[in-house]
């Protein structure tokens, strides 16, 4: 069984530009989660997605957003990038299904994204 | 707010000896608990979860973790620890009925074992 898988592994972007990473899960998980990596805040939540909805969103600026597709495959979205953006994106899935939180997440091996 | 502690940012421990790796967590209501183990460049692996049952539950790689309710804690522990076992490990929690799905990770403790 194939793991979550993310693509990118290695970005390296200008300030202000724009950057999509893509994430596809394990087949059969719908929940997809995306966390930002970095050695002085850790793990932060970024959003959650069920069945093509987001059902929690993190306290991360509107530069951030996320989508994600029918097959469950997400993407996310970071616009204007700033040197602070650089960090691991990580993104999990989990076979949650409505109202089930016993299920553990799956990570990919992220993306490591570098703002200069 | 919930919240998850891992006090110690690095454990050190021989090789051979025992090691404990702790956490302890602050919700409203009962939690699911998880341990994770990051090496580096990697993502976070799964290792274990608490749901419901037995406080002592075993997960991979011959980790295993006590939940302990009164003292909101959630400890991993290894009876030998191996030079292999060096990684960042995570806690972490989710709390049914709480209005959100995600999980809430501790700061993470590095844990080292020395050879």
């Amino acid at each position: 069984k194939a793991g979550v898988t993310q693509t990118p592994r290695y970005l390296i972007k200008t300030r202000g530009q724009q950057v999509t990473l893509s994430c596809s899960p394990i087949s059969g998980h719908r929940s997809v989660s995306w966390y930002q990596q970095t050695p002085g805040q850790g793990l932060q939540f970024l959003f959650e997605y069920f069945s093509e909805t987001q059902r929690n969103k993190g306290n991360f600026p509107g530069r951030f957003s996320g989508r994600q597709f029918s097959n469950s495959r997400s993407e996310m979205n970071v616009s204007t990038l700033e040197l602070g953006d650089s960090a691991l994106y990580l993104c999990a899935s989990s076979l949650d299904g409505r109202g089930q939180f016993n299920t553990e997440a799956f990570f990919g091996q992220g993306t490591r994204l570098t703002v200069v | 707010a919930q919240s998850v502690a891992q006090p110690e940012d690095q454990v050190n421990v021989a090789e051979g000896n025992p090691l404990t790796v702790k956490c302890t967590y602050s919700v409203s209501g009962n939690p699911y608990l998880f341990w994770y183990v990051q090496y580096p460049n990697r993502g976070l692996q799964f290792l274990l979860k608490y749901i419901t049952g037995d406080n002592l539950v075993k997960g991979s790689y011959g980790f295993e973790a006590e939940f302990n309710k009164s003292q909101t804690s959630f400890h991993l522990k290894k009876p030998s620890a191996l030079v292999s076992d060096s990684a960042l490990y995570f806690c972490a929690v989710r709390v049914p009925g709480s209005g959100t799905y995600k999980y809430i990770f501790g700061t993470g403790t590095r844990l080292k074992v020395l050879a």
